[in-house]
């Protein structure tokens, strides 16, 4: 399996401001994901973060909004820029292996209340 | 993608078989059907997939189809840490290992004790 440290866990932010996600796993990895959970709902993927070239986007987000980093093959950031209540989630790393049987692994979360 | 259809909601004595379904009608020769659950204030987990043949491990087992176009996670006797949502996904084999999972709104599972 693989251990996934997500950072912070928990933030209050004011509009307008921005904050960093940070995304550890403890091996590397082939690919890393971040994903989006509103209130009461499903999970939406944002962004598939790739190692050493501009993360690919989902529609409906953009890099302005969301950017990605992805410096190696254990860390990634997603950053939530100018931040409105309406971003306000839950804000998920996932990470998966070529040959681990096809799994995907998730961190815990990052719930972020923008107010 | 290929879509799932789950019901939103299912309810399950403690200690009974649960059977939760799902439906891909759209579902393509080269897609994997994935179980993924989500416990209350934490990420997904993996559960189990499968191609065409069932199959069963620790957790739970699952049950394809002959057609592929549905297929039945089958939990063997409920706990109350089974309450969760549990998600049916269609994943491709297009770039092995690689693949991004794209949610649907899962069955919420409630067991009663």
């Amino acid at each position: 399996s693989a251990v996934i440290s997500q950072k912070p866990s928990r933030d209050i932010c004011q509009r307008g401001t921005s904050l960093t996600i940070q995304c550890q796993v403890d091996s590397q990895v082939t690919m890393m994901f971040w994903y989006r959970q509103q209130p009461g709902q499903s999970l939406t993927l944002i962004a598939t973060a790739n190692q050493g070239s501009e993360a690919t986007y989902e529609s409906g987000f953009v890099i302005d909004k969301f950017p990605i980093s992805r410096p190696n093959l254990t860390f990634s950031t997603l950053t939530v820029s100018n931040m409105s209540p309406e971003d306000s989630s839950i804000y998920l790393c996932s990470v998966g292996r070529q040959g681990d049987n096809e799994k995907l692994f998730f961190g815990s979360g990052t719930q972020l209340s923008v107010l | 993608d290929a879509k799932t259809t789950q019901p939103n909601s299912m309810e399950s004595n403690e200690e009974e078989p649960v059977h939760l379904p799902c439906n891909h009608s759209t579902i393509s020769g080269t897609d994997y059907i994935h179980w993924y659950r989500q416990l209350p204030s934490q990420g997904p987990e993996y559960v189990i997939h499968g191609l065409t043949s069932n199959v069963n491990n620790r957790m739970a087992s699952l049950a394809i189809a002959e057609d592929r176009k549905s297929s039945t996670l089958i939990l063997h006797r409920a706990t109350l840490r089974d309450a969760a949502v549990y998600y049916c996904i269609l994943r491709g084999r297009a770039n092995f290992g690689n693949e991004k999972l794209t949610f649907g709104t899962g069955t919420r599972l409630t067991i009663i004790p």
